[in-house]
């Protein structure tokens, strides 16, 4: 089946930093990707649509200039929490549908942990 | 999105089959019936869908009731492996987004 990475596993970072996180599929190309963020013992929430050369959609009550996403290609997309505190800690996934399947089955990264400090 | 009800949890001894219900009584014609699950510390991974009829893959079945305002996934022979959160979940026919509920939560007995 089709692979989807993030890169780093885990992070840790100080309150007011910035961090990116990497979301590519390794096998087939991906017009569209989404992010989720994932607290403890709580389901995924969707943060938002990374379309590949247009800008993400996000859902209601992210920040979008907080949480920058960039899909510069078909196998890229990129997180980028800008100015994290505390509360930005989660578990943050990617997932990636291969086009032209819509309502088929979608492939989800591994994961990365944040922790801010 | 149409909503599902899933239980919080469920219990059952390895080997033995499992039946995981989900409710969806505002489905609509072109809603399509998925299945994630999550291990611990990972993310989602497809299980299974369908749409009006039954499906079987390598991984389970997917037994939808006639009127389509329930389903049941079915594991025939549970593994320690199987233990994790099982989602179902609706997508409207062309659309892509994932909308996740609580899920069950599956613990399977050695």
């Amino acid at each position: 089946g089709a692979v989807v990475s993030q890169h780093p596993s885990w992070v840790i970072c100080k309150s007011g930093t910035s961090v990116k996180i990497e979301c590519r599929s390794l096998d087939f190309q991906a017009t569209t990707m989404f992010w989720y963020r994932q607290f403890p013992k709580q389901s995924l929430m969707l943060m938002a649509t990374s379309n590949e050369g247009s800008k993400a959609t996000y859902e209601q009550g992210v920040e979008k200039d907080k949480f920058l996403i960039n899909h510069a290609s078909l196998t890229l997309s990129t997180l980028t929490v800008t100015s994290a505190h505390p509360e930005d800690s989660s578990f943050y996934i990617c997932s990636a549908s291969l086009p032209g399947l819509a309502g088929s089955e979608q492939y989800f990264g591994p994961g990365t942990r944040l922790t801010v400090t | 999105d149409a909503k599902t009800t899933q239980p919080n949890s469920m219990e059952s001894n390895e080997e033995e089959p499992v039946h995981l219900p989900c409710n969806h009584s505002t489905i609509s014609g072109t809603d399509y019936i998925h299945w994630y699950r999550q291990l611990p510390s990972q993310g989602p991974e497809y299980v299974i869908h369908g749409l009006t009829s039954n499906v079987n893959n390598r991984m389970a079945s997917l037994a939808i009731a006639e009127d389509r305002k329930s389903s049941t996934l079915i594991l025939h022979r549970a593994t320690l492996r199987d233990a994790a959160v099982y989602y179902c979940i609706l997508i409207f026919q062309g659309a892509q987004k994932l909308v996740f509920g609580q899920g069950t939560r599956l613990t399977i007995n050695p």
